[in-house]
């Protein structure tokens, strides 16, 4: 069965530096989503992106984030200047319809430190 | 806004028994309610899903929810538990569709399921 994967599995970096996460979504998904879960707490909603555009973001999804497809496979979530409070387990996610039919199908996530 | 509430931080049952896992919701239309599980270390994987028709819907390894329109809820049970059902479960809304698509999951704050022999 088609995954979603993520790269790295774990990424440690020191505060303030730029960090970017990657992930390979299922390859007919027209839908992708980042997501976060800071240990111990609900997983929370960053931003959902279609056709090469945002068309969801949270309010945690501030001008530190942006995301991209730089290409036809990968999905990348860059954090510009890391905080302290940017420490959590980041999902990708992505789903072949966006009007909620479909489930999301999610990676196993990286495990962002930030020293 | 769309909510989720899992009252319970940790379902503990003996193997064999049934398990519920219970969830609530809150949103201004019509449902897509989820669930989801967690292993250690591992993504959240698809469970089931309940977008409309029958009440009671039939997702993987056995489990069922039971849609409660009336008392907005979407419990999760398994009428066996199996040792190697213990792990994070969450339960999921989303409601109103965005033009556009990329419509966002509301999360609950999760429930640890024990299951010991």
């Amino acid at each position: 069965e088609p995954e979603v994967t993520q790269t790295p599995s774990h990424q440690v970096t020191q505060m303030g530096q730029e960090v970017i996460l990657r992930c390979v979504p299922i390859s007919n998904h027209l839908y992708f989503y980042w997501y976060r879960q800071i240990l111990g707490q609900k997983v929370e909603f960053l931003v959902s992106f279609y056709n090469n555009e945002i068309s969801e973001k949270s309010e945690i999804f501030d001008d530190q984030f942006s995301v991209e497809r730089p290409d036809g496979s990968n999905f990348t979530l860059k954090i510009r200047s890391t905080k302290l409070e940017d420490s959590a387990m980041y999902f990708c996610a992505s789903s072949p319809d966006g009007g909620g039919n479909q489930p999301q199908h999610f990676g196993d996530g990286t495990r962002l430190s930030i020293l | 806004a769309q909510s989720v509430a899992q009252p319970e931080d940790q379902v503990n049952v003996a193997e064999g028994n049934p398990l519920t896992v219970k969830c609530t919701y809150s949103v201004s239309g019509n449902p897509y309610l989820f669930w989801y599980v967690q292993y250690p270390n591992r993504g959240l994987q698809f469970l089931l899903k309940y977008i409309t028709g029958d009440n009671l819907v039939k997702g993987s390894y056995g489990f069922e929810a039971e849609f409660n329109k009336s008392q907005t809820s979407f419990h999760l049970k398994k009428p066996s538990a199996l040792v190697s059902d213990s792990a994070l479960y969450f339960c999921a809304v989303r409601d109103k569709v965005l033009t556009g698509g990329g419509n966002k999951l509301t999360f609950g704050t999760g429930t640890q399921l024990k299951v010991e022999l």
